[in-house]
């Protein structure tokens, strides 16, 4: 089953908007990462978020972690119509072991010019 | 440039064959990884591999099969056993688990389509 599950399931805004997405995991974590995926093609690194840690910028990039909740967000500043992407978060147990990374089932973003 | 590719970007299989899909990686990571994904969901893990001739089975391994003969190279042959394949394949790569950051690497992926 999925570890992570993403909120909304499908997001439309318009250019220069902000985007907000959500993360939900059911098990404790050593780090959650997002990572985005164009229509079509592999998934590309976008931040890492530590356990230990309640916000990182990467950019215009804000992701946050609360571990009470087990969710974590991803906010996407003065959107473009080039992050049209998907987005997925990932989460790593505090045990370690990279096979055991697993991706939530994304969120589809849509920016409109 | 470092990465991964994977080949071909399409390819379509008759009911009853096999079909291998390629990957090679240049970033010099021990373990790669499998991965399908279906349209609209997230990713599942069908095999991975943290050092030459050594794989285990991942969430969904039924009806595939992979080799690690190679440090770059990670095929994996989707097999006539595998009821439905019709789906999008990625490859990926990482370094060993450090208990550092553990970033994955994907390559473009693969589509796979049953006629």
């Amino acid at each position: 089953s999925q570890q992570g599950e993403e909120d909304p399931q499908a997001l439309s805004i318009q250019e220069g908007e902000n985007a907000t997405m959500n993360c939900s995991y059911k098990t404790s974590i050593n780090n959650l990462q997002w990572y985005r995926q164009n229509s079509g093609r592999g998934l590309v690194h976008l931040i890492l978020i530590r356990s230990n840690e309640r916000e990182k910028h990467s950019g215009r990039l804000r992701v946050t972690l609360d571990t009470s909740k087990k969710s974590s967000s991803l906010l996407i500043t003065a959107s473009r119509a080039a992050d049209t992407a998907s987005y997925f978060c990932a989460t790593s147990p505090p045990s370690g072991g990279y096979q055991k990374v697993t991706f939530g089932t994304g969120t589809k973003l849509q920016v409109i010019p | 440039d470092g990465g991964i590719t994977q080949s071909p970007k399409y390819l379509f299989r008759k009911e009853g064959q096999n079909v291998t899909l390629s990957c090679e990686q240049n970033l010099n990571h021990d373990a790669m990884y499998w991965y399908r994904q279906d349209p609209g969901q997230g990713l599942r893990l069908i095999y991975y591999s943290q050092i030459v001739n050594d794989f285990q089975k991942g969430d969904i391994a039924e009806g595939y099969s992979v080799s690690r003969e190679k440090k770059e190279s990670f095929p994996l042959t989707v097999t006539s056993a595998q009821k439905n394949p019709t789906a999008f394949y990625l490859c990926a790569s990482s370094i060993p688990w450090t208990g550092e950051v553990n970033t994955i690497y994907f390559g473009e992926g693969s589509w796979l389509t049953v006629v």
